[in-house]
């Protein structure tokens, strides 16, 4: 258990529908980051906060946002979703935004687009 | 830009054989190198990571892997494979400008008995 929890494990909605992701990063933590896992693009950067400010912008799309809460918890928006949308989405934490340090990976969401 | 580049998306070993899980480096910045590993219906695990200091580096579940800056490799290696070692493992890279995670294809490694 990395101490990373992600929540809803699995999601199922229909294309132009609207989701929230939900994450908690180990205690501690002061940065969070979004990865996005399919079969075609491979694991992908989406999006990092750190202490409730973006950090860096990887590959989002424009449909996708996120935010970093005070108590620290992360949460990603998915609208207008479409059948490509369906992957894996990790959340990962580190203790500082420093390049060196690890990231710990939660379990994931599972989000299918039907 | 860095990238990094897993040779074989497939490797299979028997119980007991060397592992060996290839991953090449591009970085115009001094890297940071990890591995991942992934077990089914599971989250990433960092196994090791290079930063700075010594190039040969030893992780958890008996694997290492050794820095090699003139050939920019970053191979993992186990001398015994073990079939709970059996995972998708993927090589990621970080620099000094960003501490996001670039990560290769993966490498799937099956363990027969």
């Amino acid at each position: 258990d990395s101490g990373v929890t992600q929540t809803p494990k699995h999601l199922i909605t229909a294309t132009g529908q609207r989701v929230t992701l939900r994450c908690s990063p180990r205690s501690g933590d002061l940065s969070v980051y979004w990865y996005q896992q399919s079969l075609d693009q491979g694991l992908q950067f989406l999006i990092q906060y750190y202490n409730g400010e973006e950090r860096a912008k990887g590959n989002i799309l424009e449909r996708f946002s996120a935010q970093q809460f005070p108590d620290l918890h992360s949460e990603l928006n998915l609208s207008s979703l479409e059948l490509g949308d369906s992957a894996l989405y990790f959340c990962a934490s580190s203790v500082r935004s420093v390049a060196d340090h690890e990231q710990y990976f939660g379990p994931g969401t599972r989000l299918t687009v039907t | 830009a860095q990238s990094v580049t897993q040779l074989g998306s497939h490797v299979s070993v028997s119980e007991g054989a060397l592992v060996l899980l290839r991953c090449n480096y591009s970085s115009s910045v001094p890297p940071y190198l990890f591995w991942y590993v992934q077990y089914p219906n599971q989250g990433l695990q960092l196994l090791l990571k290079y930063t700075t200091g010594a190039t040969l580096v030893k992780g958890i579940n008996g694997f290492e892997a050794e820095f090699k800056k003139s050939e920019t490799s970053f191979h993992l290696t186990k001398p015994s494979a073990h079939m709970s070692d059996a995972a998708e493992y993927f090589c990621a890279v970080s620099g000094a400008n960003t501490d996001k995670l670039i990560f290769g294809t993966g490498t799937r490694l099956q363990v027969f008995p």
